[in-house]
């Protein structure tokens, strides 16, 4: 089976623009979970996105949003880029929310000048 | 919200020896315990997890152990290797309940960098 992919890979951005980040989760999988990897505040929950509901949410602003398509897979969105949104954005995908498992993808590294 | 402690921040150890990772949580009612290993430039891996009615579980050189009284859980690996060298992460979840309302979300330790020196 192939993993949770990512795209894109690598994405630079400047203040104020707004960027879109997609997840393709494993084959079979229709949870999708996302989490910001920094290294001052390691790595966070943003949301995650069952059955194309978001069913959980972390503490970030309005800013991040995301949603999740028929098929699985997810897109995040964050708008009115700041700087200290430079991190590592991963996803995780499990069969379910009761399924404990989740598997990462290999993350969409994003910096903003 | 749950909380997630986890020590050391960074652990140094020859080859040949063995390597501690600590972690500590806040909810009760959490049940799901995983420990992921990521290398530089790599995505987190899954390498041992552990349940709440379980107290110990071991995979070749990997162990974890969970104290559910004391809120803690342990990650062990004996006999490291250079290889071993990575940032470990604890987490913790509260598992979605039987009605399927509560969606747990998997809270993550601030990770140790482990050094394993040839």
């Amino acid at each position: 089976k192939a993993g949770v992919t990512q795209t894109p890979r690598y994405l630079i951005k400047t203040r104020g623009q707004q960027v879109t980040l997609s997840c393709s989760p494993i084959s079979g999988h229709r949870s999708v979970s996302w989490y910001q990897q920094t290294p001052g505040q390691g790595l966070q929950f943003l949301f995650e996105y069952f059955s194309e509901t978001q069913r959980n949410k972390g503490n970030f602003p309005g800013r991040f949003s995301g949603r999740q398509f028929s098929n699985s897979r997810s897109e995040m969105n964050v708008s009115t880029l700041e700087l200290g949104d430079s991190a590592l954005y991963l996803c995780a995908s499990r069969t379910s929310p009761s399924t404990d498992t989740q598997y990462f993808g290999p993350g969409t590294r994003l910096t903003v000048l | 919200g749950e909380n997630v402690e986890q020590h050391p921040s960074t652990l140094s150890v020859q080859e040949g020896d063995s390597a501690v990772i600590k972690c500590t949580y806040s909810d009760s009612a959490s049940n799901y315990f995983p420990w992921y290993k990521q290398e530089l430039g790599k995505r987190p891996q899954l390498i041992i997890d552990i349940r709440s009615n379980v107290g110990e579980k071991k995979d070749q050189r990997i162990a974890v152990t969970l104290n559910k009284t004391a809120k803690h859980f342990s990650l062990h690996i004996t006999e490291t290797q250079p290889e071993d060298s990575a940032v470990y992460f604890c987490a913790a979840r509260r598992r979605a309940n039987a009605g399927g309302t509560s969606y747990g979300k998997l809270t993550f330790g601030q990770g140790t960098i482990l050094t394993v020196h040839p």
